[in-house]
């Protein structure tokens, strides 16, 4: 499986909403609703923002949301904040115990 | 406090060997399927390794397979990861990942602090 296709990178003013895509194929994304989202701060470890598509983990801000249509999945930030500056990567099932990931998108609050 | 913790990590040289350690705590390891996943330097994360709860089933990305190993040891709550062959495109923060919500395939609740693989001469 190749890596997913993530924009490198996007921005928005706080108070702002931004939305991130990642398109695979019917292999993974669109094969499963199994994506997830992680968001990734400068040398720290991934975060759960989003699993199933579209559920929040437990403490996740109902500001981060997810969707799906066809081999494409979409991250949504509302109300951006400068603390939600970091990287963001999704991640789908794609069958046999395996997984692929996004390529990571650089979010800047301007 | 649930937690995953790597160690082992170090500098190799091509062709070398390194194995791998995550200890779990806080929470029954033994019900948990983990996966291993890399990051290189400046690059995004990659899927290295699967292993289900009672170890009979694993699957590995094709950049490792026949060169990496994973196993558990459920009474250590431990899972490793042993690299043969070490290649310099190998360099990498490595990461395990608990696959913690039930039903959702491919989804790591919790992770790792990462330890550092460096393959140099």
């Amino acid at each position: 499986h190749s890596a997913l296709t993530q924009p490198r990178s996007v921005s928005g003013s706080p108070t702002q909403s931004v939305t991130i895509s990642c398109t695979g194929t019917s292999s993974d994304v669109g094969g499963y609703n199994y994506v997830s989202w992680y968001q990734q701060h400068p040398g720290k470890a991934p975060i759960l923002i989003i699993y199933d598509v579209n559920k929040r983990p437990s403490g996740v801000p109902d500001r981060f949301s997810g969707s799906k249509s066809g081999n494409t999945a979409s991250l949504t930030i509302s109300g951006l904040q400068a603390v939600d500056e970091a990287d963001y990567y999704c991640c789908s099932y794609a069958g046999s115990y395996t997984v692929v990931f996004g390529g990571g998108t650089r979010l800047t609050v301007l | 406090e649930v937690q995953l913790v790597e160690s082992g990590g170090g500098l190799v040289q091509p062709g070398g060997s390194l194995r791998l350690s995550c200890a779990a705590s806080g929470f029954t390891f033994s019900s948990y399927e983990i996966y291993w996943v890399r990051q290189a330097p400046g690059k995004g994360l990659e899927w290295v390794s699967y292993i289900s709860s009672n170890g009979n089933t694993r699957s590995y990305a094709d950049s490792v397979k026949g060169r990496f190993t994973i196993s558990r040891d459920n009474a250590k709550n431990s899972v490793y990861l042993l690299m043969n062959s070490l290649r310099a495109e190998d360099t990498a923060v490595y990461y395990c990942a608990r696959e913690g919500i039930v039903g959702a395939l491919g989804c790591f609740d919790i992770w790792g602090q990462g330890t550092m693989v460096t393959v140099s001469s």
